[in-house]
């Protein structure tokens, strides 16, 4: 059966420090895979796209990789704050479908 | 308007009684999405229309999920008989290309509906 998984226990980490939230897929042959970013009480917002033939996507503070043969993509956050505390889904379109499918998120919290 | 709005935020139905949820997505945008997500899970796909025609109705769980989008601008999300297994939040997402998997477009969101059954 096809699944998207994600860490379902919370991330706590220290400020300052690197988080790294994975994402795993099974029986998905995705051209990309997306990062939103979701607050409480409101919808997700989109960070980061990474496609297929792409090994390492970055933007500011945050890093994404994407590797078909472990099929698992890796979001880290460098130098994290606590307004980096979020839910974290990772998002994926198989093949050509007109749909995202996407991940349970992770819960990452930053502590002073 | 600026990004995707949805009516109402909160919504609180007795069980059998009929809801109607709107989105408005941003202006222009020819694809819109339709999502259910429980708590503690992530979204999940209910429903596709690009302009006016619904291309993918796959993820609507029963026959009393019905939606449309007449003009192919505001679209509504319509639950006949609630129950309380369709407590979640609905999100409403635009994006203004028309093939998602041929694209690398991303989806905007809109806030969401609580929908609570009681």
């Amino acid at each position: 059966s096809q699944k998207i998984e994600q860490n379902s226990e919370a991330l706590n980490i220290q400020e300052g420090k690197t988080a790294t939230l994975t994402c795993n897929y099974t029986n998905y042959s995705p051209a990309y895979l997306q990062w939103y970013r979701q607050d409480p009480g409101r919808g997700p917002v989109f960070l980061l796209l990474i496609r297929e033939n792409e090994k390492e996507k970055r933007k500011e503070r945050l890093k994404v990789t994407f590797d078909t043969t472990l099929k698992q993509s890796l979001f880290h956050i460098t130098a994290s704050q606590p307004a980096d505390s979020a839910t974290y889904l990772c998002a994926l379109v198989d093949g050509t479908a007109s749909k995202l499918t996407f991940g349970t998120g992770t819960r990452l919290q930053v502590t002073l | 308007g600026a990004g995707v709005s949805q009516s109402p935020r909160y919504k609180v139905a007795k069980r059998g009684q009929d809801v109607a949820l709107r989105c408005d997505p941003i202006s222009g945008h020819v694809s819109l999405f339709w999502y259910q997500q429980a708590l503690g899970q992530g979204p999940e796909f209910l429903t596709y229309f690009q302009n006016e025609a619904q291309l993918d109705k796959s993820g609507l769980p029963s026959d009393r999920f019905f939606a449309e989008r007449p003009e192919g601008s505001v679209s509504t999300l319509k639950i006949q008989r609630t129950q309380q297994e369709d407590s979640a939040v609905y999100l409403c997402a635009s994006s203004s290309y028309e093939f998602l998997g041929l694209t690398t477009d991303t989806q905007y969101f809109g806030p969401g509906t609580r929908l609570t059954v009681l």
